[in-house]
């Protein structure tokens, strides 16, 4: 079964950059797209097809992919970050289509 | 915009059924398929699966085939999720989706609905 790799956490100091990896297999023909929850809060889009934002994303927050890494990259983090990320890309191959990684909990010091 | 609201929590005992809902607002709601996802208590998401209102067709996760019944009644823009029997493990929030099917991503949430399973 197709799987994502995550690391289970990341910590930021205030004001610095995040980066969050995503790490998946075939990821060239794949769009990689990623959550954040917030505590006790419902999962949020925050970009979609590898790199786009939805409205309501701040610019500090942006994604990319290069080989079979996808990367969240927090800019300029603020204590609002605070949250788990994960990724998620669709995969033909499972019954379920809808892969999704096991979660990195971002912390700004 | 497609609004999703779910049910309320619920507190149930081992061994018991369940049917929880998750209601779209929107007119375009039967042409999108609807996701499922757990999340047990400290733990990430897990996407159970996923059902197409128009027709009920249903794929599971091979990790929930048989455990859970995703389903759906376009009439009134629902879909379902149901337990035959509950276990303590089923204890988690559970999250309804909608699929864009232009990206295959999750673009609305519904607010969860906490279950809640005692023995």
């Amino acid at each position: 079964s197709y799987v994502l790799t995550q690391p289970p956490s990341v910590s930021v100091a205030p004001g610095k950059t995040a980066i969050i990896t995503c790490g998946g297999t075939n990821f060239g023909s794949k769009r990689v797209h990623w959550y954040q929850q917030k505590p006790g809060q419902a999962p949020v889009l925050v970009v979609y097809d590898d790199s786009d934002r939805p409205s309501g994303t701040p610019e500090r927050i942006s994604g990319s992919k290069s080989g079979n890494t996808a990367t969240l990259t927090v800019s300029r983090a603020e204590a609002e970050d605070e949250a788990d990320y994960y990724c998620q890309v669709w995969d033909g191959g499972s019954n379920h289509h809808v892969i999704l990684g096991g979660g990195t909990k971002l912390t700004v010091l | 915009e497609e609004q999703l609201v779910q049910s309320g929590p619920e507190v149930k005992k081992v061994g018991e059924s369940l049917k929880i809902s998750c209601q779209g607002s929107a007119d375009t709601f039967t042409y999108y398929w609807i996701g499922w996802v757990r999340q047990m208590p400290g733990k990430g998401l897990e996407l159970m699966g996923i059902v197409y209102p128009g027709d009920s067709e249903a794929r599971y996760n091979p990790s929930f085939q048989g455990q859970v019944t995703m389903s759906a009644d376009e009439s009134t823009r629902t879909s379902y999720l149901q337990w035959s029997s509950l276990e303590a493990s089923d204890t988690a929030i559970y999250y309804c989706a909608r699929l864009y099917d232009y990206g295959y991503y999750f673009d609305f949430w519904g607010q969860g609905t906490l279950v809640t399973v005692s023995s």
